[in-house]
């Protein structure tokens, strides 16, 4: 148990829907953050938060929208997606933001855009 | 811009049998790099983490090799099991806190 749960664990979903993804993390980390992951892709980060302030946003297209009302949960809203949006969304959290501290990782969205 | 490559991009191996996985990267400044396990339907789990003094870090049968000058990586995965099959990724840590990640090599180990 890494500590990180993220809820669903698969959503199939039209682009025409609405939809949340859910992050909690138990281990009272500072920092949260929102990767997607495609196949064969290294990691692209999304979003960073520490101490619920949003501190990255790597260009994300607003269709993901992210709040972070505190420390430890994080959602990532979700509105007309595109199918290139499928792919699994993961979530971490670390102690802090520094590259140092190990970030612990939720296992994950499964996301499937029609 | 900051690059990880891993090889090969996926390796089959037989039960009982050694590996090594390799990560050359041109991230600069160099602050740390971690190698993470990612289990099938798992978020990765971090497995050692060296900075830039280190040449060698162990954990259990997985052992990994840090080369700075020449921005190398190995991890050498030891009489291989059935549960080392997953996904192994090389992560690097630039001193401005930037990560950047390898696009990972997926083992297979065969009984």
């Amino acid at each position: 148990e890494t500590g990180v749960t993220q809820t669903p664990r698969h959503l199939v979903m039209g682009m025409t829907n609405k939809k949340s993804l859910k992050c909690e993390q138990h281990l009272g980390h500072n920092a949260m953050y929102w990767y997607k992951q495609s196949a064969k892709k290294p990691l692209e980060l999304m979003f960073v938060y520490n101490f619920k302030e949003q501190t990255e946003n790597n260009s994300v297209p607003s269709r993901f929208s992210p709040e972070c009302p505190n420390s430890s949960h994080l959602f990532l809203h979700l509105h007309t997606l595109q199918p290139e949006d499928s792919a699994l969304y993961l979530c971490a959290s670390s102690q802090d933001p520094r590259g140092y501290y190990e970030q612990y990782f939720g296992p994950g969205t499964r996301l499937t855009v029609t | 811009k900051n690059q990880v490559e891993q090889s090969p991009q996926s390796l089959i191996i037989l039960e009982g049998k050694n590996c090594t996985l390799q990560c050359n990267y041109t991230v600069s400044p160099f602050s740390n790099l971690r190698w993470y396990k990612q289990d099938t339907g798992r978020g990765p789990v971090s497995l050692t983490i060296m900075t830039f003094s280190e040449n060698t870090k162990s954990n259990g049968r997985y052992t990994a090799t840090l080369d700075a000058d020449t921005k190398q990586s190995s991890l050498h995965i030891t009489a291989s099991q059935l549960s080392d099959s997953a996904s192994y990724i090389c992560v690097v840590s630039a001193s401005d806190y930037k990560l950047s990640f390898g696009a990972g090599t997926t083992v297979t180990v065969r009984a």
